[in-house]
């Protein structure tokens, strides 16, 4: 059973749309979540990362926004460019001993 | 890759050979983790270490053991390999806080026939 189940697999936006991935949970004892970007061949990187006392978190043109009662948390990305194009991942951990991972959603951005 | 190489990068093996993959850092970090990479599943933690000779199991551990004899090198062996373990196996450091950020290495990709 998966607990952290993302939506959606898979989305296409044009250059300059904000595409919105979005992950739910259900373990309230989680008290980290982190987004990671994947590319091709590549390792997944931390993106941007919320604590639950937080409602939302701006870096650059990526912002997640959480909403604890709902157990729900998600990214939006402002302006997307085509080099945003990747594979994201959402996370949620209560130790760093055990981080529990959405199934990935795979971004395209048409020029 | 946040000073994290995975060796080998590829690697195509045959049902029941034993199969070893590892994991070197330069970060001296003291945790290191081992996950797999499957479509639909995201990323799972196969096993952990938070230092020389100290590992536990993760949440797909079976079938997988692993070692650490020295900080910077975390080994994952498959004993007999299965087709079921084709994936790509990814190496991760980081430190004990649970906002402490986990570093992903390169990844090996498993073949097994």
């Amino acid at each position: 059973q998966q607990q952290v189940k993302q939506s959606p697999q898979s989305l296409i936006v044009q250059k300059g749309g904000i595409p919105i991935i979005n992950c739910a949970y259900e373990n309230t004892a989680f008290d980290y979540f982190p987004w990671y970007q994947q590319f091709p061949g590549k390792g997944p990187a931390l993106l941007i990362a919320i604590r639950p006392d937080v409602s939302e978190k701006k870096e650059g043109r990526f912002t997640i926004s959480f909403n604890k009662s709902a157990k729900q948390f998600s990214l939006h990305i402002m302006d997307s460019q085509p080099g945003d194009s990747a594979t994201y991942f959402c996370a949620a951990s209560w130790n760093n001993n055990d981080m529990r991972f959405g199934a990935g959603t795979r971004l395209t951005v048409k020029p | 890759d946040a000073g994290i190489t995975q060796s080998p990068r590829h690697k195509v093996t045959e049902t029941g050979t034993p199969v070893t993959l590892r994991c070197h850092q330069t970060e001296n970090h003291r945790y290191m983790y081992w996950y797999r990479q499957d479509p639909g599943h995201g990323l799972r933690l196969i096993h952990y270490s938070y230092g020389v000779k100290d590992t536990d199991k993760g949440e797909v551990s079976d079938g997988y053991s692993v070692s650490r004899s020295k900080t910077e090198d975390f080994l994952l062996t498959l004993e007999s390999a299965t087709s079921s373990q084709t994936s790509v196996y990814f190496c991760a450091i980081g430190g004990a806080s649970s906002t402490d950020t986990q570093y992903f290495g390169p990844g090996t990709r498993l073949t097994v026939l």
